[in-house]
């Protein structure tokens, strides 16, 4: 298995808090990305990163930030959590653009 | 943009096959991946399709058809583990180049 983690794996907020998510990753891939998973919804990206600095947004960005100052970690940041951002949270790495991806165990996030 | 589609529930008997089928439609096409993703469990990825044609892993195996547009996740000798959610995702070009569809529910009777 890919060595990649997440924290929290669980957190509750409140809405209008910031909230800060980290995926950490051993394997120095190239690639990293943030997907949230609804029910109905399957898994939206919301930002990924091809390099250290190199971000971009993905279908469902508005609301959150990123960072990778060092390639083995990507942090998500909900500037002002609201009650539509309570999703499961999954950071996945990749050798490759295109190739297989390798997830992490998650972050169940709720905003009460 | 990019849509795939794929069933949403499947049920299967215990030691049969059960194929999962996604069609999509994406500009730039690399290939079709498939994931497996057990409830309350994080997506694994199983298999990767960049030519037409069948890939066989052990009992699953996967079939694409670019001129189709189609693809599909065969499923032999099942087993009740084999029960779990099923997710195809196209790869294209850019470096956003993976979109998953919303996944089929495959429940495994005895």
């Amino acid at each position: 298995d890919a060595g990649i983690t997440q924290s929290p794996r669980h957190k509750v907020t409140e809405t209008g808090t910031p909230v800060t998510l980290r995926c950490h990753q051993t394997e120095n891939h190239r690639y990293m990305y943030w997907y949230r998973q609804d029910p109905g919804h399957g898994l939206r990206l919301i930002h990924y990163s091809y390099g250290v600095k190199d971000t971009d947004k993905g279908e469902v960005s508005d609301g959150y930030s990123v960072s990778r100052s060092k390639t083995e970690d990507f942090l998500l940041t909900l500037e002002s959590a609201t009650s539509s951002q309570t999703s499961v949270y999954f950071c996945a790495i990749s050798e490759s653009a295109s190739g297989a991806q390798y997830f992490g165990p998650g972050t169940r996030l709720t905003v009460l | 943009g990019q849509s795939l589609e794929q069933p949403s529930e499947v049920t299967a008997v215990e030691g049969a096959i059960v194929q999962i089928n996604c069609t999509y439609q994406t500009s730039g096409f690399y290939g079709l991946s498939w994931y497996q993703q057990h409830d309350g469990g994080a997506p694994t990825f199983l298999s990767y399709n960049g030519l037409d044609g069948l890939e066989e892993t052990g009992r699953f195996s996967s079939f694409l058809s670019r001129s189709d547009s189609y693809g599909y996740l065969l499923l032999q000798e099942l087993q009740m583990k084999d029960s779990a959610s099923y997710f195809c995702a196209a790869s294209s070009g850019g470096y956003q180049k993976v979109t998953f569809g919303t996944g089929t529910k495959l429940q495994v009777i005895p």
